[in-house]
């Protein structure tokens, strides 16, 4: 097992375009987290899935946004009619249980011009 | 939801000196994590520590779970220790503090 895989690990996009992340998490992971993280901050939570149900959506989350975890393994975080102020890094986590370990994978950078 | 502060926000330390970053949370948690973000990023695991103290190596961590805190210890600090340390909590879901930046200097 190779751990948590991001791809792709960086993304140049224009403004007013879509974009899709894909997450892989540690095989039989069953809990799996996104979140975001701009320059000299935490990372900033944005929604969770356990197994294939998406539990909670931050508020931080707009309308723009969206993701799914359709059976289970693999996420797919989606923004559409990106603006700048989403240039961030995105970051995915997956852990077995609510009380285990979580790890994370190495990133998506995203820059909107 | 819960609120996750560390402190301090930033620390700049001569290598070989030993320092204490601390983690204060809102309400009971059911795991509590450390990690340290290198330079590219990626989220480092230093512990995994819900309640009680762990070591590995030249670190150490200590959970108080009913006093809400945790404290990760760093002895003898080299150059390689610098970059961005945060803790992290699990109540339903698991949030972030805004991390302490170390800087190690030679």
């Amino acid at each position: 097992d190779t751990g948590v895989s991001q791809d792709p690990r960086h993304k140049i996009t224009k403004r007013g375009q879509n974009v899709t992340f894909r997450c892989d998490p540690i095989s039989e992971h069953n809990r799996l987290y996104w979140y975001r993280q701009t320059l000299g901050q935490g990372p900033e939570f944005l929604t969770y899935f356990q197994n294939e149900a998406q539990l909670e959506k931050s508020r931080l989350l707009s309308d723009r946004f969206s993701a799914e975890r359709p059976k289970g393994s693999f996420s797919t975080l989606e923004i559409q009619r990106t603006e700048q102020g989403d240039s961030a890094m995105y970051l995915c986590a997956s852990s077995l249980q609510r009380d285990t370990e979580a790890f994370f994978g190495q990133g998506t950078r995203l820059t909107v011009v | 939801g819960i609120q996750v502060e560390q402190s301090p926000p930033d620390l700049i330390l001569q290598e070989g000196a030993n320092s204490t970053l601390r983690c204060n949370f809102s309400d009971s948690v059911n795991n509590l994590q450390w990690f340290h973000q290198n330079p590219w990023g990626q989220l480092i695991n230093l512990f995994y520590i819900p309640s009680g103290t762990k070591q590995n190596g030249r670190l150490s961590a200590t959970t108080v779970a009913t006093e809400r805190y945790s404290l990760l210890y760093i002895s003898s600090s080299q150059t390689t220790d610098s970059g961005v340390y945060f803790c992290a909590v699990t109540e339903n879901d698991m949030r972030f503090g805004a991390g302490t930046r170390l800087t190690v200097k030679p």
